[in-house]
């Protein structure tokens, strides 16, 4: 069955530091990765997202995440963390052939220390 | 500005009571989902339509029923039988189903008191 884990539920870093969120997912076939980052009471917006070729790839705000397809990882990350990137970030794969769902992974909560 | 409007923001029901939550979406995408998002559990597909009067259930569909009679509308209804509807809820679209990306609304805080 396709899955996303997202296995660090809160992070907590100082102002910044360098930032690494992981996702690991499972996908019968190439999967279309994405990251979305979510504000307290509000929508998703969209960081970044894979589909093919280069595996490294560049989102908004300064994040990049890279696909490695041997350790069936997504992980996104950041040089520099500001405070405004507090925020829960979600991985998601999908859509799927045929039932056209996306599968979101159980998101990470971000903190950010001044 | 092209986007996806969801309205209330904040919706308060007595229990036992059907509530409609709306969406609406000037992106002309073919597809619209429903997510019900609850802490510590990431976002769960309740229905989605990849085409006008066409629309099937996600993971989640008991207690909530959708329509899609307009391309840019797709209202959610939680009805009575939806054993815990407090929860906060996420409209999307894609330009159409197989497409790559969603974009989502701002979400509706349903409370059901």
């Amino acid at each position: 069955a396709q899955s996303v884990t997202q296995p660090d539920i809160h992070i907590t870093v100082s102002e910044g530091a360098s930032l690494e969120l992981r996702c690991n997912y499972s996908y019968g076939a190439t999967p279309y990765l994405f990251w979305y980052v979510q504000s307290p009471g509000q929508g998703l917006q969209l960081l970044l997202k894979y589909f093919s070729g280069d595996t490294l790839v560049q989102g908004i705000k300064g994040f990049e995440a890279e696909f490695k397809r041997s350790q069936s990882s997504f992980n996104l990350r950041k040089p520099s963390v500001h405070w405004s990137d507090a925020a829960e970030y979600f991985c998601a794969v999908g859509p799927s052939s045929g039932t056209y769902k996306y599968i979101f992974g159980t998101g990470t909560r971000l903190k950010v220390l001044a | 500005d092209g986007g996806i409007t969801q309205s209330p923001k904040y919706l308060f029901r007595k229990e036992g009571q059907n509530v409609t939550l709306s969406c609406e979406q000037n992106l002309n995408h073919d597809a619209m989902y429903w997510y019900r998002q609850d802490p510590g559990q990431g976002l769960r597909l309740i229905y989605y339509s990849q085409i006008v009067n066409d629309f099937q259930k996600g993971d989640i569909a008991e207690g909530y029923s959708v329509s899609r009679e307009k391309k840019e509308s797709f209202p959610l209804t939680v009805t009575s039988a939806q054993k815990n509807p407090t929860a906060f809820y996420l409209c999307a679209s894609s330009i159409r189903a197989s497409s790559y990306e969603q974009f989502f609304g701002p979400g509706t805080r349903l409370t059901v008191l």
